[in-house]
């Protein structure tokens, strides 16, 4: 079984431009959960979806970031314009309930570094 | 609120010889409380977690945590410390809120 996959693994960008950042969860899991760690930093939550909905997106730093998970499957991240502040690895998670109590598995994460 | 404190930013054993990391945690309620490890590289792997069942959780590649609610602490051990035990690890605590705060992680370094 496939786990959680985050494309792509690196990305450098001029401060600026814009990326997207995409997170394939595991196959069913109607949760899925987006994390960021900047640089020194603890890993923070960004926000969640179930299916295509988001049920909190409270951790979402700025209007900047966009996030979206159309027909409930994959998610996309975009960072637009992105600032130097943006730069550290974003996990992506997916569970088959909320993490209330039950186990999260993570992508790889996507290191994100904005020159 | 919750809060999780990781007691060491870095932990040094030598191989074979006892791994301590320390958890502290907050919670209003009645929490999960998790571990996992993140090998360079690689993505967050789920060690063991704690949900109101036994105190004392036993978890993959020998690791096992404590829970004392009187303490309120997660301690992370392990008997004897592996070479590819190195690694960063992170304490994770959830509440019925299913809001999940980790803490700063605590790097392991294990001494041939």
């Amino acid at each position: 079984e496939a786990g959680v996959t985050q494309f792509p693994s690196h990305s450098v960008i001029e401060k600026g431009q814009t990326v997207t950042l995409r997170c394939d969860p595991i196959s069913g899991h109607d949760n899925l959960y987006w994390y960021r760690r900047v640089m020194g930093k603890e890993i923070k939550f960004l926000l969640h979806f179930v299916k295509e909905s988001k049920q909190d997106e409270s951790g979402m730093p700025n209007n900047r970031f966009l996030a979206e998970r159309t027909g409930g499957t994959y998610s996309t991240l975009k960072v637009q314009p992105a600032e130097l502040e943006d730069s550290g690895v974003y996990f992506c998670a997916s569970s088959l309930t909320r993490t209330g109590s039950t186990e999260a598995f993570f992508g790889q994460g996507t290191r994100l570094t904005v020159v | 609120a919750q809060s999780v404190t990781q007691l060491d930013s870095h932990v040094s054993v030598s191989e074979g010889t006892p791994v301590l990391l320390r958890c502290n945690y907050s919670s209003s309620y009645s929490p999960s409380l998790f571990w996992y490890v993140q090998h360079p590289n690689k993505g967050l792997q789920l060690l063991l977690k704690y949900t109101s069942a036994a105190t004392l959780v036993k978890g993959i590649n020998g690791f096992e945590a404590e829970f004392k609610k009187s303490e309120t602490s997660f301690h992370l051990t392990k008997p004897s410390a592996h070479m590819s035990d190195a690694a960063e690890y992170f304490c994770v605590v959830s509440d019925r809120g299913f809001k999940t705060i980790f803490g700063a992680g605590t790097r392991l370094f294990v001494k041939a």
